[in-house]
This record gives structure tokens, sequence and C-alpha cells, in this order.
């Protein structure tokens, strides 16, 4: 059963730093991974899909790799603004079977001025 | 585009009522499910569905029916509500079922 873990589940930065929040998952056999951007009382905001033979991806300030065969996930917050106060969730979608997204409980990540 | 809508925002039940969360989509996606969000453990899938007229359950299914008649709705019935079921509800959709999911702002379901 595929299980994703995301450490710290909280983390608090001064602005202007940058971050690294991590994603790990226990069965290999991924199809995709995508990130979430979630703000509280909203719903989830897609921040970057990469599918499995990528090894990275980019947007605006974001990068999101993989390494599939290790079952790790990160992403990289280049120089933080408060506005980047939000939950960030992963969700791994499996290979085989039912191909269902699993998420992680997020990692809770306060930027202060 | 509004992307993916959903109504009520907000909604209090006492147990034994029914209710239905509405959803809908104007991105022409093939592939809609519906999650609940609890505290400490993550989203979990209650139903999807592929394309009009086929739906399947997810991992979480019992006292919710679902349908989907067009490609643009996807309600969710909640047939006799339980105090288990407060949670916040979303519901998703993608082109396809393996592609980027976008999600809806949720419902806030209070089960009394």
């Amino acid at each position: 059963k595929q299980e994703v873990t995301q450490i710290p589940a909280a983390l608090s930065v001064p602005e202007g730093e940058n971050l690294v929040l991590n994603c790990s998952f226990t069965d290999s056999a991924i199809y995709n991974l995508q990130w979430f951007r979630q703000d509280p009382g909203k719903g989830l905001t897609s921040l970057l899909l990469i599918q499995s033979s990528q090894r990275e991806q980019t947007s605006g300030r974001l990068n999101a790799s993989l390494d599939k065969s290790s079952g790790r996930s990160t992403l990289y917050i280049a120089a933080s603004q408060p506005g980047d106060s939000a939950t960030y969730l992963c969700a791994v979608r499996g290979e085989g079977g039912f191909q269902k997204l699993v998420f992680g409980t997020g990692t809770r990540l306060l930027v202060s001025p | 585009n509004a992307g993916v809508t959903q109504t009520p925002k907000f909604q209090v039940l006492k147990t034994g009522q029914s209710m239905t969360l509405q959803c809908a989509q104007d991105m022409n996606h093939e592939y809609m499910s519906w999650y609940r969000q609890d505290p400490g453990m993550g989203l979990r899938l209650i139903h999807y569905s592929v394309g009009a007229g086929i739906t399947d359950q997810g991992e979480v299914p019992n006292g919710y029916n679902v349908s989907r008649s067009t490609t643009e709705d996807f309600p969710l019935r909640l047939l006799s509500a339980a105090p288990s079921q407060t949670s916040v509800y979303f519901c998703a959709s993608s082109k396809g079922r393996l592609d980027e999911q976008f999600f809806g702002p949720g419902t806030r379901l209070t089960v009394l």
C-alpha cells in the first residue's frame, strides 16, 4: 500500500529565505507526482506535475524534483515571500491497478515579513 | 473559465438527513472525482467518474452516491447523514484520469 509522508509538518522561515519541502513515498512504481498549495479554508491549487520519466519541473520561483528510485520528491521555493504561506501537499499516482492519487498530510509553511 | 465550482460552501445537517453536494466544471474534462479531507488523514477518494454515465467507487464510498448524467456535473449525495461524515469535501476534475487534477473550493459539512 502506497504511503506518502511529508516532513516537516510545519515550517517557519523569515522572508527571503530559500527553502525545501520534502515528500517521500513507499512504492516507487508511480505514474506521476503532483504538488499542490492549500490556503486556509480554500481548495487545492495545482503547482507542478512531474511525470515519472522526468527529473524536475519549474514554475517561476518553484522547482520540484523527483527521484523515483529512492521514493523522494522535493519542492524548492526561492526567495520566499509572506504570500507563500500556505499548506503544501504532494500526491502520487500509482502505475498499476486503480492508479489512485495518494496524498500526504502536508507541510504548513509560514513566511514572516 | 470558472474552473471547478462547488455549492454550497457550508452546510449543517442533522443525523439522518440527506443532501446533495453540487460540483460543476467548464473545462470539458472527462474525469471527475470527490474527496473528503479530515485532519491528520489527508484527502481520501470517495467516488470518481471517467465520463458521462460512468462512475465507480473510491476508497471510502460507504454512505455516498454519485451519478454523472452530463460531462459538466458530478453531484455527491449523502443518503442518511452521520456525524462521521463531518468533513470538508472537494471535487476535482482532469482531462484524463492520469492528468493534472484541478480542485474546487470545497464544501464544509457538519453533521450534528
